[in-house]
């Protein structure tokens, strides 16, 4: 069946601009994850939901970073007047649930580019 | 809080070497423990995990078994191949972190012919 994807695959913007980026979970898939990969920090984890709420919102790095889910599918994450150290590879991933046992399934990532 | 420490690397070997990357971590509780793997140009991929003391994970000859009293993880692979270049993800999940991954930084392994 499909994975997880995420669009755009690359975004460049100028700093200062505002970004949305997507991610479409695998279907029946009830928890969704944001991560981010740099250089500098690794793999980092941002914000996860369970359905359309998000108990850990602990990994946003500043009030420029938000994110949203509809209709326990899709999410979106936004970043606000983007910044150069905002650059990284954004990686989404589901898993059926929060429990231990489950899988998390990434998908392929944006790379975001702040010039 | 949770945290992983991982062989940064890279790591260079042969084909048909023996593979060990070293991995331990801080969690309270009781993580479950997972090697990622990120071929080239790929997604990141699960390789195998171990969700308790003394269990032993394994996939594509790849071992890793949970060892609490020395909080490690440590990933093998007895023969390597070209096939296996790819940067090693260690990450733990649970203890005060129950949704969310914690990685290490990541090993970059490349295996010439």
């Amino acid at each position: 069946g499909a994975g997880v994807s995420q669009s755009p695959s690359n975004k460049v913007t100028e700093k200062g601009k505002d970004v949305e980026l997507r991610c479409d979970p695998i279907s029946g898939h009830t928890a969704l994850y944001w991560y981010r990969q740099s250089l500098g920090q690794g793999l980092e984890f941002l914000i996860y939901f369970q359905g359309n709420s998000a108990p850990d919102k602990s990994g946003l790095p500043s009030d420029r970073f938000s994110a949203e889910r509809t209709g326990g599918s899709v999410s979106t994450l936004t970043i606000q007047r983007t910044q150069q150290e905002d650059s990284a590879v954004y990686l989404c991933a589901s898993s059926l649930g929060t429990g231990f046992s489950y899988e998390q399934y990434f998908g392929p990532g944006t790379r975001l580019t702040v010039t | 809080g949770n945290s992983v420490t991982q062989m940064e690397g890279p790591v260079t070997l042969s084909e048909e070497a023996f593979l060990t990357i070293n991995c331990t971590y801080t969690a309270t509780g009781y993580p479950s423990l997972f090697w990622y793997v990120q071929y080239p140009g790929e997604g990141l991929q699960l390789l195998l995990k171990a969700t308790k003391a003394d269990d032993k994970g394994s996939n594509k000859g790849f071992e890793a078994t949970y060892r609490k009293e020395t909080t490690s993880f440590h990933l093998e692979k007895g023969s390597v191949q070209v096939s296996d270049s790819a940067v090693y993800f260690c990450a733990l999940r649970g203890g005060t972190s129950y949704g969310k991954l914690t990685f290490g930084q990541g090993t970059i392994l490349t295996v010439h012919p």
